[in-house]
């Protein structure tokens, strides 16, 4: 069984630039989460995929944009890169919207915007 | 709105001197708890799930407790492994995971 894998594992970019961050989810598992985490603090939720639509959103600007693929892998996008979007991001993965199945973590990408 | 408050946020131990760490939480609607590890430069390992006040689980030296307002995570006899960020979160109605800051737990020999 593989886990949550996500690419790529490290990134720099330049302030005003685009990136596109990389999730696979764990074989069979149809949700998938988005996290943002600065340094010193707690993953903060950006947004979930259920079955390819948007079920959830966090207190993050329209530049961060996703999208769910069929085969249940997805995408983070980030326009117009500023200098607080450095910070390790995290995609999740799960079975489903029941709490019982619980969550499985990437490594993640580690960000950082000169 | 969900709210998620950990203490405290460093905690040094000496191998088996035990601890507990805290949560407090604010949530409509409680569906569960959940305690995670994360270790520096990945991302958090699953712990616990905790779904209702009264309700404990234990794995090796850890041991989870839920109440109505907040969760303890009780490390018994720590070991230099047990060095990590412990982080609670919960999930409410809004199908949002939301964590507090976590406590960094060192344990040394």
């Amino acid at each position: 069984e593989t886990g949550v894998t996500q690419s790529p594992t490290h990134l720099i970019k330049t302030r005003g630039q685009q990136v596109t961050l990389r999730c696979s989810s764990q074989s069979g598992h149809n949700t998938v989460s988005w996290y943002q985490q600065a340094l010193g603090q707690g993953p903060q939720f950006i947004f979930q995929y259920y079955r390819e639509e948007e079920n959830g959103r966090g207190n993050f600007p329209p530049r961060f944009s996703g999208l769910q693929f069929p085969n249940y892998s997805s995408e983070l996008n980030v326009n117009a890169l500023e200098l607080d979007d450095s910070a390790l991001y995290l995609c999740a993965s799960s079975l489903g919207l029941e709490v019982g199945y619980g969550y499985t973590f990437g490594s993640g990408t580690r960000l950082t915007v000169v | 709105e969900d709210q998620v408050t950990q203490s405290p946020e460093a905690l040094r131990l000496q191998e088996g001197e035990s601890s507990s760490l805290n949560c407090s939480y604010t949530v409509s609607g409680l569906r569960g708890l959940f305690w995670y590890r994360q270790d520096p430069g990945k991302g958090p390992e699953f712990l616990f799930t905790l779904y209702s006040a009264g309700e404990e689980k234990e794995k090796e030296r850890l041991k989870a407790t839920l109440t109505k307002k907040e969760s303890f995570l009780h490390i018994t006899a720590p070991k230099p492994e047990d060095s990590a960020t412990y982080l609670c979160a919960v999930l409410g109605g809004t199908d949002k995971l939301i964590f507090g800051t976590g406590t960094r737990l060192q344990v040394f020999p």
